[in-house]
């Protein structure tokens, strides 16, 4: 079937170092794809997305990629901060919405 | 901003209890929906609804029902609950509806209840 899924379970990285996230997607029929983070005990926040018809996108401090070819989604955070410390997950839609199980992003001080 | 409420941030109950989860959302959406999350197994749908009185089954319905009687409310019903179902349930919601085109739209989430079932 298809799925959504994360290259690694858990990050760490130094403090104003940057971050980069994977998510692999196998549904080629996807065509939005979101990446949410969720903080310990609260519920997943909306960080930014990207449709298939382009290949980046860039918000405040971050950037998503988008790969049709490999069926590739990655999230990069600039200068990571320790508040920046999280599960990072994505979602692709296509006729439904599917969801990543996440990276945990331990940011080290 | 968008803002969904859910009733309970913890909740413990016993086997067998009914239980109710409630989620409201403020921003008029079209769409809410109920996930479970579960360690190592991300979001799962259980039931999502893009109308009044209207209700579609996600990929883990069983053992729970939903009722939306007003657009901004959404309930979430385990009719006699089960360890089993012992999770974090997310409430969410979206603005557009027209049934599963309106799936595709970004979801905004509340903070979540952990429930558990002893």
């Amino acid at each position: 079937g298809e799925s959504v899924g994360l290259h690694l379970p858990t990050l760490s990285v130094q403090e104003g170092d940057n971050s980069i996230i994977n998510c692999a997607y196998s549904n080629s029929a996807s065509d939005y794809f979101i990446w949410y983070k969720q903080e310990s005990g609260k519920g997943p926040q909306f960080i930014i997305d990207i449709r298939s018809n382009m290949d980046k996108r860039q918000g405040q401090r971050v950037t998503v990629l988008l790969n049709k070819t490999v069926k590739h989604l990655s999230l990069q955070i600039a200068a990571t901060q320790p508040g920046d410390s999280a599960v990072y997950f994505c979602a692709e839609s296509g006729n439904d919405m599917r969801f990543g199980a996440g990276t945990r992003l331990t940011v080290k001080p | 901003d968008v803002k969904v409420t859910q009733s309970s941030r913890y909740l413990v109950k016993r086997t067998g209890e009914k239980v109710f989860l409630e989620c409201v959302q403020d921003m008029d959406h079209e769409n809410m929906f109920w996930y479970r999350q579960d360690p190592g197994l991300g979001l799962r749908l259980i039931y999502f609804s893009y109308d009044v009185k209207m209700k579609e089954k996600g990929d883990i319905p069983e053992g729970y029902s939903v009722s939306r009687e007003k657009k901004e409310r959404f309930s979430l019903i385990l009719e006699s609950a089960s360890t089993n179902q012992t999770s974090m349930y997310l409430c969410a919601s979206s603005l557009f509806g027209g049934g599963l085109a309106g799936v595709t739209d970004t979801q905004y989430f509340g903070p979540g209840t952990r429930l558990t079932v002893l």
